[in-house]
């Protein structure tokens, strides 16, 4: 089964300021998808941003860019322009395309992402 | 429009009581999931439907089964709750355009089992 690691439990960010949360994962798959998905204390799973393997350009959504590193098996999010309404806790997640794992979300463990004023 | 919706939001159970979740989704998706969501971790894939009439094994079926008798409701059942039961459950639905998938999640069903 594909693995999905968030090294960073919690992460903290000044507002208006820019971080960046790290996912890798490993699979042997050539064609796949990724997705961050943001879970604020409410537990409703919201998705921010999906990448495409096959894309070489990372995905973008306003504030919210990824740096994917195929090679690497990276795929890191980065919040720019930070606002209170960040602060949540922030899913990376793998998804095949195809065979017996067909549209199974696999998950990281999270990080906890903290907004100051 | 309300996407996808669950029932309960919130259930305390004794250990070998049975209860359903209930999930609906009224965007005519194929596919539904459900997920359970333990402290520290993400979210891991119990039972999922590629359609109606359908249902297969996720990563940690067992105590869980399922039912998909309509394309827009996705059940699951316990039928003897465990106190390892207790969790928050989501329930998630999709479908696939152009090769492109995206799933849609629930607000969540808090379950606790003494």
């Amino acid at each position: 089964a594909q693995t999905v690691t968030q090294s960073q439990p919690e992460m903290s960010v000044q507002e208006a300021e820019t971080v960046t949360l790290s996912c890798t994962y490993d699979t042997s798959e050539s064609d796949y998808y990724l997705f961050w998905y943001k879970q604020p204390p409410s537990r409703q799973m919201i998705l921010v941003i999906r990448q495409e393997a096959y894309k070489q350009q990372n995905a973008t959504e306003n504030r919210f860019s990824v740096n994917f590193q195929k090679a690497a098996k990276s795929f890191s999010l980065k919040i720019s322009d930070s606002q209170l309404g960040d602060a949540a806790m922030y899913f990376c997640a793998y998804r095949s395309p195809r065979g017996s794992t067909l549209g199974r979300l696999y998950f990281g463990r999270g990080t906890q992402l903290t907004v100051w004023p | 429009n309300a996407g996808v919706t669950q029932t309960p939001k919130f259930r305390v159970l004794k250990t070998g009581q049975s209860m359903t979740l209930l999930c609906a989704q009224d965007m005519n998706h194929e596919y539904m999931y459900w997920y359970r969501q333990d402290p520290g971790m993400g979210l891991r894939l119990i039972h999922y439907s590629v359609g109606e009439g359908t249902t297969a094994k996720g990563e940690v079926p067992d105590g869980y089964n399922v039912s998909r008798l309509k394309k827009q409701n996705f059940l699951l059942g316990l039928e003897s709750a465990a106190p390892s039961q207790t969790s928050v459950y989501f329930c998630a639905s999709s479908y696939r355009s152009e090769g492109k998938e995206t799933q849609y999640f629930g607000p969540g069903t808090r379950l606790l089992v003494l």
